[in-house]
């Protein structure tokens, strides 16, 4: 199975800051049709997941474009610009491009 | 603003059966892939078992294979999973996932198996 590890897996962040999280791969997510199928999940406390990028960097309708991916073959990153209140919780990164699918532990993002 | 809602988690003995229901609304349902995901505490999220819009393709991860078996009515805007011979191991938040161009989670159902 494709092995997702995320970095770091607690990230504490002062309101209106730049935030980062990394997502490895234990093998090329390019897929045979020249695609990526790395996605990124947030999780609110006490709600479901939510996708926000899917493809590396494509966003999801609706959400702020201070949300970016980027990345390739092994290595991925999610970024948010400026941190704010309503982005606490729990993202995850997941690949579709080798069966199973398998997601990365998940990164506890909180306010400082 | 579509959604899923799924139902049928319950306590179960090891060994035992149960199915899980999703009902999709507000999106064309047949135009999505559909899948099951699980919450366990030791192992995080896992895939379990997605199928493709006619039902012609079932996948399911290795530690189901065998035991579940994931299927679709497109009539009723429903999905289902099948879980015989569970085990303590399948405790988890079972979760329905529509994945197309957008891409919709339930709130879960939790299935506990414990004698």
């Amino acid at each position: 199975d494709t092995v997702m590890t995320q970095s770091p897996l607690f990230l504490p962040v002062t309101l209106g800051q730049p935030a980062s999280i990394s997502c490895r791969s234990s093998q090329s997510l390019l897929f045979s049709d020249g695609s990526t199928h790395l996605t990124w999940f947030h999780q609110r406390p006490g709600q479901s997941p939510r996708r926000l990028v899917y493809m590396v960097s494509d966003r999801d309708s609706g959400v702020p474009d201070r949300f970016s991916g980027s990345g390739s073959g092994t290595d991925f990153t999610l970024k948010i610009s400026r941190v704010e209140a309503e982005d606490v919780g729990v993202y995850y990164c997941m690949q579709h491009s080798h069966w199973p699918h398998t997601f990365g532990q998940g990164t506890q993002l909180e306010i400082k | 603003e579509g959604q899923v809602v799924e139902s049928g988690g319950a306590l179960v003995q090891p060994g035992g059966s149960l199915r899980l229901s999703c009902a999709g609304s507000g999106f064309t349902f047949n135009t999505y892939w559909m899948n099951w995901v699980r919450r366990t505490p030791g192992k995080g999220l896992e895939w379990v078992a997605n199928i493709n819009k006619d039902a012609s393709i079932k996948r399911y991860v290795d530690s189901v294979e065998g035991r579940f078996t994931i299927s679709r009515d497109n009539a009723q805007n429903s999905l289902y999973l099948q879980m015989n011979s569970l085990r303590a191991e399948d405790t988890a938040v079972y979760y329905c996932l529509a994945w197309g161009p957008i891409s919709f989670w339930g709130q879960g159902t939790l299935v506990t198996v414990s004698s």
